[in-house]
This record gives C-alpha cells, sequence and structure tokens, in this order.
C-alpha cells in the first residue's frame, strides 16, 4: 500500500468556519507533510511532523493548526480562513531521511479548498 | 541557495518524440533529485529520483541524466505519449537532512498525438 489517502476532496467553507482537513498513510511512514498548492505553482511546504512532533513550520499563519494524533495521522485544522487561503492542500509522507535515503515524498491526491 | 531553477516553463512535444526538461541547483549540500508528475486536480506522483554518485538513471521511457560539476540533471521521456501530458517538478533534498523538498517552478508539458 503507497497510498496517502485525504478527505474530504473538495471543502468549501466560509471565512467564519473551523472545518479540518485530514491525511492517512500506512507505509510505516514517520515523516508527513502538509503543502499548500496554487493554481500552476508548485507545492509549497507548511509544516513537517518527524516521528509525530512538528519539525518545521514555515511561519504559516496560525489560522491553520497541524495536529499529528499518531504516526498514521495527521490533521489540518482550519479556522477564520480568508479567500486568498483556497488552494489545492495535498498531504505527504516519507520515510524519515537517511545518509543513503533522500525525501522521496509521497502525495495525495489533495483537498480542493475554497473560501467564501 | 534553496533554488532549484527549472526550465522550460511549458513544452510540446509530437507523439514519439523526445521531451526534456532541465533543472539547475546552486546549494551542493543537495544530493538527492526526485521528480514529480502531476495531472490536473491530482497531488504530484513521484516518477523517478537520482543521487549525485550516478549520472544516469532510467525507468521505463524516462530517463534522468545528471551533471554534478554543472550542477545540473534532466528529464528525458522517450517516445512521448499523449497521457504523458502533464506537470513535471524537478525537486532537490538533502540525504538525512531536514525533511524539505525544494521544488522547481514545473514545467507543463503537452503531447500531440
Amino acid at each position: 500500500d503507497t497510498e496517502v489517502t485525504q478527505t474530504p476532496k473538495h471543502l468549501v467553507m466560509g471565512m467564519t468556519n473551523k472545518k479540518s482537513l485530514k491525511c492517512e498513510q500506512h507505509m510505516g511512514h514517520r515523516a508527513m507533510y502538509w503543502y499548500k498548492q496554487k493554481a500552476k505553482k508548485p507545492p509549497e511546504l507548511m509544516f513537517v511532523y518527524s516521528y509525530e512532533k512538528l519539525s518545521i513550520n514555515e511561519s504559516v499563519p496560525s489560522r491553520f493548526s497541524p495536529e499529528c494524533p499518531n504516526s498514521s495521522l495527521l490533521n489540518l485544522h482550519l479556522h477564520a480562513l480568508q479567500p486568498e487561503d483556497s488552494a489545492l492542500y495535498l498531504c505527504a509522507s516519507s520515510q524519515k531521511g537517511t545518509p543513503l535515503l533522500g525525501t522521496e515524498a509521497f502525495f495525495g491526491q489533495g483537498t480542493r479548498l475554497t473560501v467564501v | 541557495q534553496q533554488q532549484v531553477k527549472q526550465s522550460p516553463q511549458s513544452l510540446i512535444v509530437q507523439k514519439g518524440g523526445i521531451s526534456i526538461i532541465n533543472c539547475a541547483y546552486e546549494n551542493t549540500a543537495f544530493d538527492y533529485f526526485p521528480w514529480y508528475q502531476q495531472f490536473p486536480g491530482k497531488g504530484p506522483a513521484l516518477l523517478i529520483a537520482i543521487r549525485p554518485d550516478v549520472s544516469e538513471k532510467k525507468e521505463g521511457r524516462f530517463t534522468i541524466s545528471f551533471n554534478k560539476s554543472a550542477k545540473q540533471f534532466s528529464l528525458h521521456i522517450m517516445d512521448s505519449q499523449p497521457g504523458d501530458s502533464a506537470t513535471y517538478f524537478c525537486a532537490a533534498s538533502i540525504r538525512g537532512g531536514s525533511e524539505k523538498l525544494v521544488f522547481g517552478k514545473g514545467t507543463k508539458l503537452t503531447v500531440n498525438p
């Protein structure tokens, strides 16, 4: 199983709503990521969890709140978003980087988020 | 120093032709270079990856060529097919370093039938 599963696939939310994006992987990967992707742009790293601990926060606004309940699950809690936050949100996972292995991240299909 | 420069931005190739996408980097600490393929509305999918101790890696119709001294690497798609039409991203990371992938800006490939 080389799948990263994201739910929901599509989400429309108002600026005062609270919602959560979910991500699950069963590959035994110990690094999990949230990326944001705008149209015609590369994925932009938001957060990295390594062994269930937040290891990288790319100065993301606090209206995005990540959570890693266990080694297989990753959530992204959303609150008071702005229309400019509309994007494809991608979850990814990888084996923990080692001197032999680079970061081959496996991506989910993404959640298409629209903030109205 | 973290940048990976990718060209061209878009590429149109006839069916059966060779598609070539180029990437260059500055940070010599990068030592792992994956390529991703992304179809519209889907997440990026890992296509092929290379380490700098190898000058070429081939998987089916996809080949990565690596020039360590020039700090450049490229993706060649042989016998390009309409189903290869997608956006391709090169990326770079540091083995054993932080789990941070640096992406190129992407190349939109269109293969005409």
